[in-house]
């Protein structure tokens, strides 16, 4: 089965500095990764992915992710943390290998606070 | 488009009581799940469906039960409510892409389940 670690279960980061969140993948097979943010007694939301082709992924918010098969890793990052950046986020793998997203396997989530 | 929506949002239930999560999506997504939220846990898989009449079991599939008699509607059942089963549930619907990286999960807003 696929798997994913993610390094520091609480992330702090001053207002305008580098956002830098770490997951680590295992998988035998080429994987699907992505990562997904939770706001406050919310769902998820899928912030980016990647599948195959480019390594450096670019999502929403202005956050970006590079897949880097040597280290089995896809870090998240965002050059400046904004206030509203402030959520948990999670890194997953696909299980599925059909055409449908049905089964994920989550990190156990890394919450980020923002300092003003 | 309301997306995945998941009834209700709070409930209490008493040890041994059943009840039934209910989930419903308007995206005519083929592909269902049911995960569960806790601390330091990060989202595990319990049941998954993908397609109407077809489901299966995920990582932590003890205790509940689902069926998927139309597209729209997966509903998961607490057989026997135990202590150990309160937890924050999320259902996600994703549509059939070109291969499950070339997709993604849609979230609802989550049940909080508190068994007393």
């Amino acid at each position: 089965a696929q798997s994913v670690t993610q390094l520091g279960s609480h992330v702090s980061v001053s207002e305008g500095a580098l956002v830098l969140l770490r997951c680590n993948y295992s998988s035998s097979v080429p994987p699907y990764l992505f990562w997904y943010v939770q706001y406050p007694n919310q769902g998820l939301q899928l912030l980016l992915k990647y599948t195959t082709g480019a390594t450096l992924v670019k999502g929403i918010n202005g956050f970006e992710a590079e897949f880097k098969k040597s280290e089995t890793s896809f870090h998240l990052t965002k050059p400046s943390a904004h206030m509203s950046d402030a959520a948990e986020y999670f890194c997953a793998v696909s299980d599925s290998f059909g055409f449908g997203n049905e089964k994920l396997t989550f990190g156990t989530g890394t919450r980020l606070t923002i300092i003003p | 488009n309301a997306g995945v929506t998941q009834t209700p949002k709070f409930q209490v239930l008493k040890t041994g009581q059943s009840m039934t999560l209910q989930c419903a999506q308007d995206m005519n997504h083929e592909y269902m799940s049911w995960y569960r939220q806790d601390p330091g846990m990060g989202l595990r898989l319990i049941h998954y469906s993908v397609g109407a009449g077809i489901t299966d079991q995920g990582e932590v599939p003890n205790g509940y039960n689902v069926s998927r008699s139309t597209t729209e509607d997966f509903p998961l059942r607490l057989l026997s409510a135990a202590p150990s089963q309160t937890s924050v549930y999320f259902c996600a619907s994703s549509y059939a892409g070109t291969g499950a990286g070339n997709t993604e999960a849609f979230f609802g807003q989550g049940t909080r389940l508190t068994v007393v």
